[in-house]
């Protein structure tokens, strides 16, 4: 079955990139997703990239898709503090049903 | 403004007690999820729906059942509840098109 996979934690300083990585093992993925989850909420949607592109870019945050080694990260610009959450890659296969499946998410951590 | 709704955000429950989260969703999605959250292992799909009256398994369907008369209400229901359910319980409605999933505030359920 699909398995998305991503590292813990992160923890990176105010003002400094953050790159958030993200392995998948679907080669049939039509969207990948990053969405985020702020302390008590649920996820929101942050950025998503159709699997026919490599590279999203929007304001802050920028996508890239290695379709080859089914990798997905996302960089955050000129990390600030309001930018501590948790962050779940997530992909959608072209099966019939719209499943779309998680990763374990990553945490980030940002120091003034 | 899209709105998910789950009718509470703390629970706890006994061990064998029956219990009911609900979700309503006020987007006209056809699409609606229950999903548990748990550390370290991100999101797990439970159960989700396509339409009214229809659903399909998620991975972790064990112990659970699910209910949707109506389309913008989907229900989870713990038949029986049991103290490996404790867990953040995370309802989400789809659109079409990309499928960004919308998510409720969650329920964090605790059975003793």
């Amino acid at each position: 079955g699909e398995d998305v996979e991503q590292s813990l934690f992160l923890s990176v300083r105010e003002g400094d990139s953050s790159v958030i990585n993200c392995t998948y093992t679907d080669s049939s993925s039509t969207y990948l997703y990053w969405y985020k989850q702020e302390p008590g909420a649920g996820l929101q949607l942050l950025t998503y990239i159709f699997s026919n592109m490599d590279m999203k870019q929007d304001q802050r945050l920028t996508v890239l898709l290695n379709k080859k080694d089914k990798h997905l990260s996302l960089r955050i610009a000129d990390t600030q503090t309001g930018d501590s959450a948790i962050y779940f890659c997530a992909e959608r296969n072209s099966g019939g049903y719209q499943k779309v499946t998680f990763g374990t998410g990553t945490k980030l951590q940002v120091i003034p | 403004d899209v709105k998910v709704t789950q009718s509470s955000r703390y629970l706890v429950k006994r061990t064998g007690e029956k219990v009911f989260l609900e979700c309503v969703q006020d987007m006209d999605h056809e699409n609606m999820f229950w999903y548990r959250q748990d550390p370290g292992l991100g999101l797990r799909l439970i159960y989700f729906s396509y339409d009214v009256k229809m659903k399909e398994k998620g991975d972790i369907p064990e112990g659970y059942s699910v209910s949707r008369e109506k389309k913008e209400r989907f229900s989870l229901i713990l038949e029986s509840a049991s103290t490996n359910q404790t867990s953040m319980y995370l309802c989400a409605s789809m659109t079409g098109g990309y499928n960004e999933q919308f998510f409720g505030p969650g329920t964090r359920l605790t059975v003793l």
